[in-house]
Parts: structure tokens; C-alpha cells; sequence
């Protein structure tokens, strides 16, 4: 499996601010995915990041509050834009793996939004 | 619209005894099945997973049973250990988009 990282870690930020979240892998991936993760819930896609093309963004999710970046194999990220108190949650990254339906996933960002 | 349906919420087990952890879908379309383990502070990590095409699965002490007709799958977890405590998460797959149960926290106790 890949090895992911995730920077920040966590992070403690004020409404009306932005924090940007990178996610890097030890190996060329065609997918990378970001979920969100509610506190006590379960894992919601926020949006696909095929490098060298557009995200794909699920219902629910736009484009203006959580742009992404994709700009190689390795590496994406996603910005948190505009924060409220409601967009606390653990950020995650994933990746495809060899057998492509399989996802593995980096350790998470957690966000608290004062 | 909630697609897979995980039971139970929480599930408190001995130490040596089976864990069991229930899930079903909806949508026939899915076609892989993987379940997931996250630890507190951690990001989920890939524990097991089945085709529609296997009725069951085993790894080591993980087993997955699933049943295509009546669109269930589940994990067992044989002689539970106190280290398997942990949120467990089903999923469901379909055009590389996995869909996640709402998760189990496992306790084993001594």
C-alpha cells in the first residue's frame, strides 16, 4: 500500500479564514480522493482529483468552498475556504491502490473551527 | 439517502470471543466490499474486502460472509483481542466511489 502523508495535522482557525490542507504520496497515483469525517461520524467524498483535470466535486460540495489542486501524481490539495464553526471535521486524503478499487488512506486533518 | 446500513453502532465483546458486524446496501450496482479499521487519532486503514462474485473471505482472523441476494455482508472477527478495539466502517464500491457505512465502535473487553 502507499504511504500517505498529511500536513497539518491538525489545525485550530478563526470563522472567515482559509487553511489549505497538502497531501503527499510515496508513489505516482491516478486518483486521489477527500473525505470528511464529522466527529463521531462516518466518511463523506467531498470530491475526485484526477491529475491534469478538473475535480469532481459530489452533492453538496462546491468548488468555491473546497477548491482543489492537483498538480502531479503525487501530490494534491484541498482549501477550506471561508471557514464556519460547522466545517470542524477530519479531513482525509486517500488514494487508489494497484487493485483500483481499493483506497488507502492518509492519517487525517484535524480541523477546529472557533 | 443513507446506501449502506451498518449494525450495530457500538458492540462490547470478551476477550476470545466473536465480534460481528452487520452491514447492507441498496444499490445492486456495487461491486467491491471492503471494510476498514480506524483507531482514535488515525485515518482508516484497509482490514479486508470481497467481490459480489465470493460468498466469503478469510484473513487470518477476519472473515467477511456475504450474501448477494439478500444484499448483506458482514465481518467476523474471531477470537477478539483487546488491540481490535476500534471503529470498524463498511463500504461499498461503484465507479471508484466508495460509500461508507456509518461505523461500529468495538470494545474488548479482558
Amino acid at each position: 500500500s502507499a504511504v500517505i502523508s498529511q500536513k497539518p495535522s491538525r489545525d485550530i482557525c478563526q470563522r472567515g479564514t482559509s487553511l489549505t490542507i497538502q497531501c503527499q504520496v510515496d508513489s505516482q497515483v491516478t486518483m486521489m480522493f477527500w473525505y470528511r469525517q464529522q466527529p463521531g461520524q462516518s466518511l463523506t467524498l467531498i470530491a475526485t482529483a484526477n491529475q491534469g483535470s478538473e475535480a469532481t466535486y459530489e452533492s453538496g460540495f462546491v468548488i468555491d468552498k473546497f477548491p482543489i489542486s492537483r498538480p502531479n501524481l503525487t501530490f494534491s490539495t484541498l482549501t477550506v475556504s471561508n471557514m464556519s464553526p460547522e466545517d470542524s471535521s477530519i479531513y482525509l486524503c486517500s488514494v487508489e491502490g494497484r487493485v483500483w478499487e481499493t483506497q488507502y488512506f492518509g492519517p487525517g486533518t484535524r480541523l477546529l473551527v472557533l | 439517502q443513507q446506501q449502506v446500513k451498518q449494525s450495530p453502532q457500538s458492540l462490547i465483546v470478551q476477550k476470545g470471543g466473536i465480534s460481528i458486524i452487520n452491514c447492507a446496501y441498496e444499490n445492486t450496482a456495487f461491486d467491491y466490499f471492503p471494510w476498514y479499521q480506524q483507531f482514535p487519532g488515525k485515518g482508516p486503514a484497509l482490514l479486508i474486502a470481497i467481490r459480489p462474485d465470493v460468498s466469503e473471505k478469510k484473513e487470518g482472523r477476519f472473515t467477511i460472509s456475504f450474501n448477494k441476494s439478500a444484499k448483506q455482508f458482514s465481518l467476523h472477527i474471531m477470537d477478539s483481542q483487546p488491540g481490535d478495539s476500534a471503529t470498524y466502517f463498511c463500504a461499498a464500491e461503484f465507479g471508484r466511489k466508495l460509500t461508507f457505512g456509518t461505523g461500529t465502535r468495538l470494545t474488548i473487553i479482558p
